[in-house]
């Protein structure tokens, strides 16, 4: 099956550093991936959707400045939070998207853990 | 916009035991896909199951049936013989056929399995 992996799988940084998150399609290319933020005993909200090669869409609320993602190539994508702050501590997901599979399933990397102290 | 709405918090069963997950949704296209995940303690999203909107027939993945309700806007997840390895969050999900295709996430039901 495809995979998705995610590094690093645990950071911690100190407040008003900058953090980055790969998210690496093992065995795919993937068109698209979504960044997801999961907040403890809470669901996924999606933060933005990235294509490679061109720039991300945001969902409202979600600063653009703050999380920068890069999608430069069909199997690479990256989180960098910016200047972070003990309130970006969090579960961060990244998903893929097979573009040639018929049914464009998403497949999930197993998530980044965020402490801002 | 699409909304997804899991009712249920938290929901037990006996290992052995049938459980059915309540999930129910919110659009206004014709064309999407329905789906169940699994997120055990590691965190891992795991997809359980997945339902087609054109396909009249309830999806079955050995266990795990689904009861969609297409009319209802409702979408099920009965789990047989529950297993000890079933305990989890379970979140129901909606997806666009057209477009960005991105998911929508219920807000998730914790799954316990009584021994």
């Amino acid at each position: 099956g495809a995979v998705v992996s995610q590094h690093p799988s645990w950071v911690i940084c100190k407040s008003g550093t900058s953090v980055k998150i790969e998210c690496r399609s093992l065995d795919f290319q993937a068109t698209t991936m979504f960044w997801y933020r999961q907040f403890p005993k809470q669901s996924l909200m999606l933060m933005a959707t990235s294509n490679e090669g061109s720039k991300a869409t945001y969902e409202q609320g979600v600063e653009k400045d703050k999380f920068l993602i890069n999608h430069a190539s069909l199997t690479l994508s990256t989180l960098t939070v910016t200047s972070a702050h003990p309130e970006d501590s969090s579960f961060y997901i990244c998903s893929a998207r097979d573009g040639t599979s018929f049914d464009n399933e998403q497949f999930f990397g197993p998530g980044t853990r965020l402490t801002v102290l | 916009a699409q909304t997804v709405t899991q009712s249920q918090p938290e929901m037990s069963v006996q290992e052995a035991e049938t459980v059915t997950l309540s999930c129910t949704y919110d659009t206004s296209e014709s064309d999407y896909y329905l789906f169940w995940y699994k997120q055990p303690p590691s965190r891992q999203m795991i997809l359980v199951i997945r339902q087609e909107a054109y396909k009249q027939q309830n999806a079955t993945e050995n266990r795990f049936s689904v009861n969609f309700q297409k009319a209802a806007k409702s979408f099920s997840l009965k789990i047989s013989d529950s297993q000890l390895g079933d305990a989890a969050m379970y979140f129901c999900a909606y997806r666009s056929g057209q477009g960005a295709q991105k998911l929508v996430f219920g807000q998730g039901t914790r799954l316990t399995i009584n021994p």
